[in-house]
């Protein structure tokens, strides 16, 4: 079975800095689709970023942007010049069918 | 495009309770994801449906869990009878294939 594992619970940022949240996880499937999506305190569940296995270049959405290693199983998102409207749970997710969620990590974002 | 419309978007009752979650899915997505949230265990998926099919039930808690898609426009998740234990945010969620997953904005339940 498939596993996703964000192993930071939580993280913090000063405004306009960067930040990189992690996520590792396992598969023995060689094509499938990885997501990033923000929940605010409003709980909605939103796409942030998203990437085919099959595509070696990294996905970017404006200041959102992954750093995909495939080999390592590895998925972080980075967060250029972090606003405070990018406080949120984070959760990375795997999809072959259906998506397999990460814990979660909980950004922080210091004015 | 609605978007993924889950109803209500709160409920509260009182332990041994009927409560129906009810799920219209996107037009057109064929696939139908039910998720439960909790702090405890993240999101966790229940069952999912393809073609108005259950495929996959194995995350259902227990026989008080049952969820049914009639047709490809509806879905309801019952829980008979409620505990408290069963207290969650509880997501639907469509797709095709291909697609992104689309989420609805969730049920907040509430058992007393």
């Amino acid at each position: 079975a498939q596993t996703v594992t964000q192993s930071q619970p939580e993280m913090s940022v000063q405004e306009a800095e960067t930040v990189t949240l992690s996520c590792t996880y396992d598969t023995s499937e060689s094509d499938y689709y990885l997501f990033w999506y923000k929940q605010p305190p409003s709980r909605q569940m939103i796409l942030v970023i998203r990437q085919e296995a099959y595509k070696q270049q990294n996905a970017t959405e404006n200041r959102f942007s992954v750093n995909f290693q495939k080999a390592a199983k590895s998925f972080s998102l980075k967060i250029s010049d972090s606003q405070l409207g990018d406080a949120a749970m984070y959760f990375c997710a795997y999809r072959s069918t259906p998506l397999v969620f990460g814990k979660g990590t909980r950004l922080s974002v210091i004015a | 495009d609605a978007g993924v419309i889950q109803s209500p978007r709160h409920e509260v009752t009182e332990m041994g309770q009927e409560v129906t979650l009810r799920c219209k899915p996107i037009s057109g997505h064929d696939y139908l994801f039910w998720y439960r949230q909790t702090m405890m265990r993240g999101l966790e998926l229940l069952i999912y449906f393809n073609n108005n099919v259950p495929i996959d039930d194995s995350g259902m808690p227990e026989d008080r869990f049952s969820a049914k898609m009639p047709n490809a426009s509806f879905s309801t998740l019952k829980i008979q009878p409620s505990e408290p234990r069963d207290s969650a945010v509880y997501f639907c969620a469509s797709s095709t294939q291909v697609t992104v997953p689309h989420f609805g904005d969730g049920t907040r339940l509430s058992i007393l």
